[in-house]
């Protein structure tokens, strides 16, 4: 049962462009929701974070924003840069113990 | 800190062999989580510790899957007999209370 989906395998952006990635979730006990970078041969990074009490959070030239009532959340990077090509995870969780991870998209940016 | 260490970082072995995956958490963390990586599924929990004692395995396959934590520096991840549909990458993850998870490197494991 996939609690959180990702249903973009893959997204491509012009470099300087805005890249979204979009993650919809099932389960509304979930109350912590983040996002995960990965490079090729690397483990997933923390990349930012938002509580359910919050629509938005930022962090540089990430941002994140959720939906609780369409249990939908989508992360923000503008501008977005080669450097940021990886693959991009959505993960949520209650009270961030017992994590759920979506199945991810590869973002590339082009330069 | 190094990091969240895992051995090997590569095994392939043949169908219905042991096979044993090996993980140090960050130092002073006290939650650890096993996680498979595969191209149909992403991201899976198989069992998480918390304080070295096994709080959720719902995430683990089968019996063929199994997981310990003697101490608060070593867990470990043993498939026996290993199946060719275990291959995937394996990652360990560590956090302290209910704070972001650090992950290892993986260890990609191949059984034909």
């Amino acid at each position: 049962d996939q609690q959180v989906k990702q249903n973009s395998p893959s997204l491509s952006v012009q470099e300087g462009r805005i890249s979204i990635l979009n993650c919809d979730y099932t389960n509304s006990m979930f109350d912590y929701f983040l996002w995960y970078k990965k490079y090729p041969a690397e483990g997933p990074t923390f990349l930012i974070s938002i509580s359910s009490i919050k629509d938005k959070n930022e962090d540089g030239r990430f941002t994140v924003f959720l939906n609780k009532s369409a249990k939908h959340l989508s992360l923000h990077i503008v501008p977005s840069q080669p450097g940021d090509s990886a693959v991009y995870f959505c993960a949520a969780s209650v009270d961030n113990n017992d994590m759920r991870f979506g199945a991810g998209t590869r973002l590339t940016v082009k330069p | 800190d190094a990091g969240v260490i895992q051995s090997p970082r590569h095994e392939v072995t043949e169908m219905g062999q042991e096979v044993t995956l090996r993980c140090k958490p960050i130092s002073g963390h006290n939650s650890l989580f096993w996680y498979r990586q595969t191209m149909m599924r992403g991201l899976e929990l198989l069992i998480y510790f918390n304080n070295n004692v096994p709080i959720d395995d719902s995430g683990m396959p089968e019996d063929r899957f199994s997981a310990k934590m003697p101490n608060a520096s070593f867990s470990t991840l043993k498939i026996q007999p290993s199946e060719p549909r275990d291959s995937a990458v394996y990652f360990c993850a560590s956090s302290f209370g209910h704070n972001e998870q650090y992950f290892g490197p993986g260890t990609r494991l191949t059984v034909t």
